[in-house]
């Protein structure tokens, strides 16, 4: 059990345009979802926290306008990188933690490539 | 939000246990100890997580010490496929997982 599906695992995109990230709890409810970056050998950066039907909270430094989280059901929680750029280029993590207990459940990721 | 020291990096025979030592001196007492592994290019991997008492489960075990200021994971056989980047993490009150560099292990035939 606790199978988080990230999609998708890779991405390329031109510089400017938007792309989407889905992160989805396939057998549990999860009321919050994290959402990490990682550059090359680097370890996890947390950039936001996304609450189901609330409005995501970001780490300082984060650009919220730039990350927009979409967090609409207790399942799926989305990360689209807007006017995407090459420093954009990036792995990005999430994760969701169960309700109820305290585990915490990582997707696959998704390395983006802005070109 | 207590920190955790865990060394870089650490070699250990296949076959054998690996001790992954973790430093946390500064942890609450209601804070847990959380420990994941990252494979190159994948999502992290939870291990065990543990809050005073010793843990085991069929991947590892956490050893805790009394004082909780630093807590070891215990990989019993390790496999050339669990070489990897041991994160040890205290979870915060926020129920943030924050990551810190962690330890690259890496398992020789």
């Amino acid at each position: 059990g606790a199978v988080v599906s990230q999609h998708p695992s890779r991405v390329i995109c031109k510089s400017g345009t938007s792309v989407k990230i889905e992160c989805r709890s396939l057998d549990f409810q999860a009321t919050t979802m994290f959402w990490y970056r990682q550059f090359p050998k680097q370890s996890l950066m947390l950039m936001a926290t996304s609450n189901e039907g609330s409005k995501a909270t970001y780490e300082q430094g984060v650009e919220k306008d730039k990350f927009l989280i979409n967090h609409a059901s207790l399942t799926l929680s989305t990360l689209t990188v807007t006017s995407a750029h090459p420093e954009d280029s990036s792995f990005y993590i999430c994760s969701a933690r169960r309700t109820g207990n305290y585990g915490y459940t990582f997707g696959s990721g998704t390395r983006l490539t802005v070109v | 939000d207590a920190k955790t020291t865990q060394p870089t990096s650490m070699d250990c025979a296949e076959g054998r246990a690996a001790n992954l030592p973790c430093n946390h001196s500064t942890i609450s007492g209601n804070e847990y100890v959380y420990w994941y592994r990252q494979i190159h290019s994948q999502g992290p991997q939870y291990i065990i997580h543990g809050l005073k008492n010793n843990e085991t489960n069929e991947m590892a075990s956490l050893i805790i010490t009394e004082d909780r200021k630093s807590s070891t994971l215990i990989l019993p056989h390790a496999t050339l496929r669990d070489t990897a980047v041991y994160y040890c993490i205290v979870l915060s009150n926020d129920y943030k997982l924050s990551f810190g560099a962690g330890t690259t292990v890496t398992v020789r035939a």
